[in-house]
């Protein structure tokens, strides 16, 4: 199986930037995920790191360590719009399917 | 729309009875997904389809559950004879069967409730 785990709760403020962590254990790992979800809503892609590094995509940027088990995802210039649940997802073989960490609810205040 | 639909959005039954929910992806993609989520957890894993093939079913999916996908299209998940730890919400995702495969695309969910 997989652990995958990540903060419950973060707090930051509006313009800030939050690092949200996530660390799993699994075997065969193929890829990371994240998803933003906003309550009541689907889950909605954010970003997939396949290799060691940094990738930007906007305001948002995911990082990953395959020897270290260990991502963030960096979000910046917060709005708060933002305000959301985050999902890490990893994937062990090519058919994709998703293990989701329980997610980390940010909450952006003004 | 062209996004991923599902339906019903809401379902209220009562312990004991059978439902379906159908999912509807969008057109091009061969891979759909079914997952299950409940409050303050993430989705979890119940089982996938590459085209009309059923490719992997989760320990999670007990025989009260049964999915299908007869033309490689639309899917339906039943559950039979309904617990009330079937209460969650059941997601529906597609994605194409390419190197693009990894991106998800989920649909707004069905929120089951069993009184």
């Amino acid at each position: 199986g997989q652990n995958i785990d990540q903060p419950t709760e973060m707090t930051a403020t509006e313009g800030a930037i939050v690092q949200i962590n996530c660390t799993y254990q699994t075997s065969g790992f193929n890829g990371l995920f994240w998803y933003q979800q906003h309550a009541g809503e689907a889950p909605t892609f954010l970003s997939y790191n396949v290799l060691d590094g940094l990738e930007e995509k906007g305001r948002f940027s995911s990082f990953l360590s395959r020897s270290k088990g260990y991502s963030y995802l960096l979000l910046k210039e917060l709005q708060m719009k933002d305000s959301a649940s985050y999902l890490c997802a990893v994937s062990r073989s090519n058919d994709y399917k998703l293990s989701f960490g329980a997610g980390t609810t940010v909450t952006v205040r003004a | 729309d062209t996004g991923v639909s599902q339906d019903p959005r809401h379902k209220i039954t009562k312990r004991g009875q059978n439902v379906t929910f159908r999912c509807d992806p969008i057109s091009e993609h061969n891979r759909l997904y079914w997952y299950r989520q409940t409050l303050g957890q993430g989705p979890e894993f119940l089982t996938y389809f590459q085209n009309e093939a059923q490719l992997e079913k989760s320990r999670l999916l007990s025989d009260r559950f049964s999915a299908e996908r007869p033309k490689g299209s639309f899917s339906t998940l039943e559950i039979q004879r309904t617990e009330q730890g079937d209460s969650a919400m059941y997601l529906c995702a597609s994605s194409l069967g390419t190197d693009r495969a990894y991106e998800q695309y989920f649909g707004p969910g069905t929120r089951l409730t069993v009184t």
